[in-house]
């Protein structure tokens, strides 16, 4: 199956600083990649779309300032979250299919631990 | 809005058992249902998609899908200890590049 390349798997950073976690598809180009977040014994939440090209479309109650995405070439999605807190404390995980209304493929993952 | 219902379990089966999990979804207009496999502390893996009513068999696993009771189900034959894992219901209302509706998952443990 197709390759979703995700890092840093795993982020302990301080209150207040960023944090940039990269998605690359290695081997398709993804016009669209699609960003979640899971908390513990909880389900994958889906936080925004990102689109090559343009502006990422965010779920609600997803503040865009907060958690900023770029999808700059058709296999790179960045997923930057700004002044952390340990609230934003997560899994974040990114995804992209290969053709609409398909399935997704996984990157393997970042774990955010905000302290 | 979108939901997607799975029983969180603990669902405890007997190693060589059939294992069955259950989802039920209320977008009538869902047209791919996909059950992903999640070990803890890592990303779900695929492990069945299917589209249209009936069953879809793939080596132990097997999707059934109901579109008119809104129901997806896959079971487990032979189960093995190695099956225990988080088992994700995902569904995707489909006309075009939108994200999944994922269960909160039904959490199996396969006791050898």
């Amino acid at each position: 199956g197709a390759v979703v390349s995700q890092h840093p798997s795993r982020v302990i950073c301080k209150s207040g600083t960023s944090v940039k976690i990269e998605c690359r598809s290695l081997d398709f180009q993804a016009t669209t990649m699609f960003w979640y977040r899971q908390f513990p014994k909880q389900s994958l939440m889906l936080m925004a779309t990102s689109n090559e090209g343009s502006k990422a479309t965010y779920e609600q109650g997803v503040e865009k300032d907060k958690f900023l995405i770029n999808h700059a070439s058709l296999t790179l999605s960045t997923l930057t979250v700004t002044s952390a807190h340990p609230e934003d404390s997560s899994f974040y995980i990114c995804s992209a299919s290969l053709l609409a209304n398909e399935k997704l493929f996984f990157g393997s993952g970042t774990q955010l631990s905000v302290l | 809005q979108k939901e997607v219902e799975q029983n969180s379990g603990p669902l405890s089966v007997p190693e060589g058992a059939i294992a069955s999990l259950n989802c039920t979804y209320s977008d009538r207009g869902s047209q791919s249902f996909f059950w992903y496999r999640q070990y803890s502390g890592k990303s779900p893996e695929l492990i069945m998609s299917i589209y249209s009513n009936g069953d879809k068999e793939d080596g132990r696993f097997t999707a059934q899908l109901n579109k008119a009771s809104q129901y997806v189900s896959l079971l487990i034959r032979d189960s093995q200890p190695s099956d225990s894992a988080t088992y994700l219901c995902a569904v995707n209302q489909g006309g075009g590049a939108d994200g999944l509706t994922f269960g909160k998952g039904t959490h199996l443990i396969i006791q050898p």
